[in-house]
């Protein structure tokens, strides 16, 4: 069974900071695809940024980017020019390619950006 | 264009009593799925359907029960409610090439059972 784990509870930085959110993973898959999802105080879920495992250049997103390293299984997110609205609750998830495409998710990390 | 609407979006329960969570999406999406939300743990997977007639168990399906009703509906019941199942619920679809289409999410259901 695949499992995602997020080492960091919170995470707090002042506006206009970058801030990197560390995603570890635990797989015995070839292929698969990686997320980050943000959830603010609405509860909303918003996917930020996907990545694909068998390309090695890692995902931009406007201010969104990853580092992808396979080897290493982990899947960190930087977030630069932080913005009050990137408050929220982000999550790491692993999706298998092959199969039934179920999602599974990190414990979560509650981002704070102070103004 | 609504997306995925759950209802209801907040209830209160007595241990013992049984409810049904709905959902619906307007996508015309083939799979949904069941999480729930607790703090310090993420979402987890309760139940899914990879396609209309099937459904399948996910990571903690214990006291629950689904059901797909058509391609657009996937009801979640609990049968005989526990505080243990207090946690906020999300329902989510997505096509059968995820990755091009990630899942879309409701916007959950927060469950009290005292």
């Amino acid at each position: 069974a695949q499992t995602v784990t997020q080492s960091q509870p919170e995470m707090s930085v002042q506006e206009a900071e970058t801030v990197t959110l560390s995603c570890t993973y635990d797989t015995s898959e070839s292929n698969y695809y990686l997320f980050w999802y943000k959830q603010p105080p609405s509860r909303q879920m918003i996917l930020v940024i996907r990545q694909e495992a068998y390309k090695q250049q890692n995902a931009t997103e406007n201010r969104f980017s990853v580092n992808f390293q396979k080897a290493a299984k982990s899947f960190s997110l930087k977030i630069s020019d932080s913005q009050l609205g990137d408050t929220a609750m982000y999550f790491c998830a692993f999706m298998k390619i092959q199969g039934a495409q179920k999602l599974v998710f990190g414990q979560g990390t509650r981002l704070t950006i102070n103004p | 264009n609504a997306g995925v609407t759950q209802t209801p979006k907040f209830q209160v329960l007595k241990t013992g009593q049984s409810m049904t969570l709905q959902c619906a999406q307007d996508m015309n999406h083939n799979s949904m799925y069941w999480y729930r939300q607790d703090p310090g743990m993420g979402l987890r997977l309760i139940y899914y359907s990879a396609s209309e007639g099937t459904t399948d168990k996910g990571e903690v399906p214990n006291g629950y029960n689904v059901s797909r009703l058509n391609k657009r509906e996937f009801s979640l019941r609990l049968e005989s409610a526990a505080p243990s199942q207090t946690s906020v619920y999300f329902c989510a679809s997505s096509t059968i090439s995820s990755y091009n289409s990630p899942l879309h999410f409701g916007n959950g259901t927060r469950l009290t059972v005292t």
